[in-house]
């Protein structure tokens, strides 16, 4: 089993709608989450962490499930420019290391 | 801004060479990571580094190397270029520690490399 998991998608999504992407993790260990985002040919960059009470970034919001072990990501009201790859990214407790899920391709629509 | 500066964007090498990435970073990190991305794959930790002159394996460290002199600088190292080394390699900083700012990770803007 992967460390992180996605659904690689594509999403294809008409703009305006909304979009969840979810991500589980294998080890119970740990302690920290993020979101990145990475266009096409382009170096990944962070678009959120996500906190054990839940975030909101403008049309972001990020959710962490520990009890089950994943993490989600909701982009409401969706523009062209959300189109990307989306990364799952998780950190274990007591290692520099960060382990990245494979990616989720959202295509928006117009 | 944080700057993590790869200097070779776009390099094709025969079989057999030795290859070079460089890689310099502005921000005093302490943490210093070679990641390789393929289709499918995702990121793929090779290397990293939380001081100079230390170096850890990641996932898949085989066929490269890695020297860190300098605080600023990693460089990897293909010590016999194989085609199945083509890839975009991304280098990437961080600061040490616990903390959820001490986690985020910046990277530079990728090598593809090509081995023919």
């Amino acid at each position: 089993r992967k460390e992180v998991e996605q659904d690689p998608g594509p999403f294809n999504v008409p703009e305006g709608a909304t979009v969840a992407f979810n991500c589980t993790y294998s080890n119970s260990a740990s302690q920290s989450f993020f979101w990145y985002r990475q266009d096409c040919r382009k170096e990944p960059k962070l678009l959120m962490s996500v906190y054990s009470s839940g975030n909101e970034d403008g049309r972001f919001t990020a959710q962490l499930n520990r009890a089950s072990q994943y993490i989600s990501l909701l982009i409401r009201d969706s523009k062209l420019s959300d189109s990307a790859t989306y990364l799952c990214v998780v950190r274990d407790f007591g290692n520099e290391k960060l382990t990245f899920g494979t990616g989720t391709r959202l295509t928006i629509i117009p | 801004d944080v700057k993590v500066t790869q200097s070779s964007r776009y390099l094709v090498k025969r079989t057999g060479e030795k290859v070079f990435l460089e890689c310099v970073q502005d921000m005093d990190h302490e943490n210093m990571f070679w990641y390789r991305q393929d289709p499918g794959l995702g990121l793929r930790l090779i290397y990293f580094s939380y001081d100079v002159k230390m170096k850890e394996k990641g996932d898949i460290p085989e066929g490269y190397s890695v020297s860190r002199e300098k605080k600023e600088r990693f460089s990897l190292i293909l010590e016999s270029a194989s085609t199945n080394q083509t890839s975009m390699y991304l280098c990437a900083s961080s600061l040490i520690g616990t903390g959820l700012s001490g986690n985020t990770i910046y990277f530079g803007e990728g090598s593809w490399l090509t081995v023919v």
